[in-house]
């Protein structure tokens, strides 16, 4: 699976978006973008995943660049239950295991 | 929301004692998983199990540790003979096989402590 780049940390005003980067330039033509998330060693939960189009679900928006190499997921209105670990993996989407890499993802800090 | 469910949410053992932790996936997946995530460090893939086999595992998933789907609905990690560095949360997760749901869920997992 493709490596991916976040940054460690960042901080988001309560009630404003949250945007958080996501580098992943060695992505191949099968693989999509996975966002998950870990709100204080609870179990990883799954917020978006997409290929090339943008996507919007009911929890975040996820915005990748037309070549494919960064993506961006947006919590349009960030509250203090959104503070946690967020994780933005690659992975071939198909038949097979293929099971998920995290790496240490990016720690979202909402602020009052 | 259907969702995969761990029991017991925590347990402590001593070194040496076998462990089991209980997995209930979502009713209509066929992929599940056992990952771990020790103390401060990410989450890490120990195993895969599809059509009663182990279809990939980890450096980590070694001779101590065990998978089982005894009944068509648990899905069991088995730890033979718990070490101190054992000592995890243990997250069950599970997908379905479908070109439309490929998505991995995983459950909020079992804390082992061992002493």
């Amino acid at each position: 699976d493709a490596k991916t780049t976040q940054p460690t940390s960042m901080d988001c005003a309560e009630g404003r978006a949250a945007n958080l980067p996501c580098n992943h330039s060695t992505i191949s033509g099968n693989e999509y973008v996975y966002w998950y998330r870990q709100i204080h060693s609870q179990g990883p939960q799954y917020i978006i995943h997409g290929l090339k189009n943008n996507e919007t679900n009911e929890m975040a928006s996820l915005i990748i660049t037309e070549d494919r190499k960064s993506s961006t997921l947006i919590l349009p209105h960030a509250t203090l239950r959104d503070t946690a670990v967020y994780y933005c993996i690659v992975r071939v989407f198909g038949a097979g295991s293929y099971q998920l890499t995290f790496g240490k993802g990016t720690k979202l800090s909402v602020i009052p | 929301e259907p969702e995969v469910t761990q029991t017991p949410s925590h347990q402590v053992t001593q070194m040496g004692q076998e462990v089991i932790l209980r997995c209930v996936p979502i009713s209509n997946h066929l992929y599940f998983y056992w990952y771990r995530q020790i103390l401060g460090q990410k989450v890490e893939f120990l195993v895969s199990f599809y059509n009663n086999e182990i279809s990939e595992k980890s450096e980590i998933f070694d001779d101590q540790f065990s998978v089982e789907r005894p009944d068509g609905s648990n899905f069991t990690l088995k730890i033979r003979s718990t070490k101190l560095e054992d000592s995890a949360m243990y997250f069950c997760a599970s997908r379905t096989e479908s070109r439309s749901g490929n998505t991995i869920y995983f459950g909020e997992g079992s804390w082992l402590t061992v002493v």
